[in-house]
C-alpha cells in the first residue's frame, strides 16, 4: 500500500499524559500536513511541512503540540499534558506543491 | 476570518440529483476542493476548481464562480454508497498553503 499510513489508529490515553502520533506520507510527496478533525466537523488545519521545514502553523496549534518532520519524510505530532477537549480524530495528508493532498486514515485519540 | 458555510445535512432518493452549495469568504483563494468522507474513514479526493465555470467528472460535477465566493457539487444517478459527508475546502495560498474547510454535509440517500 503506497498511502498515507498514520499510527496509531486508536489511542486511548488519561488526562495530563503525552502522546505521539506518527505519519509515514506518500514517498514522493514533499509537504505533509497535519489536521484536527471532531465529531461533525470539517477538518481544521493545524500545520504543515515542506521537506523538513515547519512552514505554516495554525493558532490552534497551542503550545503543548510540537510536530516535527526531521528528515523530510516521516512526521511526529506530539501533545503534551493532554487535555479532555483534545479528543478528536488527527488527519495527516501528504501532497507534491499545488496539487491534492491525500488523507491518512487518522489516528482517533480519546483522553479519559 | 475564514468563513465556509454549508448545509449540515441533505437528504435525496437514490436515482435521483443533489446539489451541494458551498460559499466562502476567505483573504486569499487559490482554488476550491470537493472531498468525500464516510463516517470513520480518511476525506478522498472529489473535485478540484481554479477556474469559474463547471468541471465534469462522470457522475460529479463542480462548479465555482469566484465573483460570488460559491462553489457547488452535484451528484447525479445517486447510489446508496454515496452516503457520506462531503466537505468543501479553500486553499487560500500565498503562505496559507493548508486547506480551510467547511463543516461539511452530511448526505443521506434513501431507497
Amino acid at each position: 500500500d503506497t498511502g498515507v499510513s498514520q499510527n496509531p489508529r486508536h489511542k486511548i490515553t488519561k488526562r495530563g499524559q503525552n502522546v505521539t502520533f506518527r505519519c509515514d506520507p506518500i514517498s514522493e510527496h514533499n509537504r505533509l500536513y497535519w489536521y484536527r478533525q471532531t465529531l461533525g466537523q470539517g477538518p481544521e488545519f493545524l500545520t504543515y511541512f515542506q521537506n523538513e521545514a515547519q512552514l505554516e502553523k495554525s493558532r490552534l496549534l497551542s503550545d503543548r503540540f510540537s510536530a516535527e518532520r526531521p528528515k523530510g519524510s516521516f512526521s511526529t505530532l506530539e501533545i503534551q499534558r493532554t487535555e479532555q477537549g483534545d479528543s478528536a480524530m488527527y488527519l495527516c495528508a501528504s501532497s507534491r506543491p499545488g496539487q491534492v493532498a491525500f488523507f491518512g486514515q487518522g489516528t482517533r485519540l480519546t483522553v479519559v | 476570518g475564514q468563513n465556509i458555510d454549508q448545509p449540515t445535512e441533505m437528504t435525496a432518493t437514490e436515482g435521483a440529483i443533489v446539489q451541494i452549495n458551498c460559499t466562502y469568504q476567505t483573504s486569499g483563494f487559490n482554488g476550491l476542493f470537493w472531498y468525500q468522507q464516510h463516517a470513520g474513514e480518511a476525506p478522498t479526493f472529489l473535485s478540484y476548481n481554479v477556474l469559474d465555470g463547471l468541471e465534469e467528472k462522470g457522475r460529479f460535477s463542480s462548479f465555482l464562480s469566484r465573483s460570488k465566493g460559491y462553489s457547488y457539487l452535484l451528484l447525479k444517478e445517486l447510489q446508496m454508497k454515496d452516503s457520506a459527508s462531503y466537505l468543501c475546502g479553500v486553499h487560500r495560498g500565498g503562505g496559507a498553503d493548508g486547506l480551510t474547510f467547511g463543516k461539511g454535509t452530511h448526505l443521506i440517500i434513501q431507497p
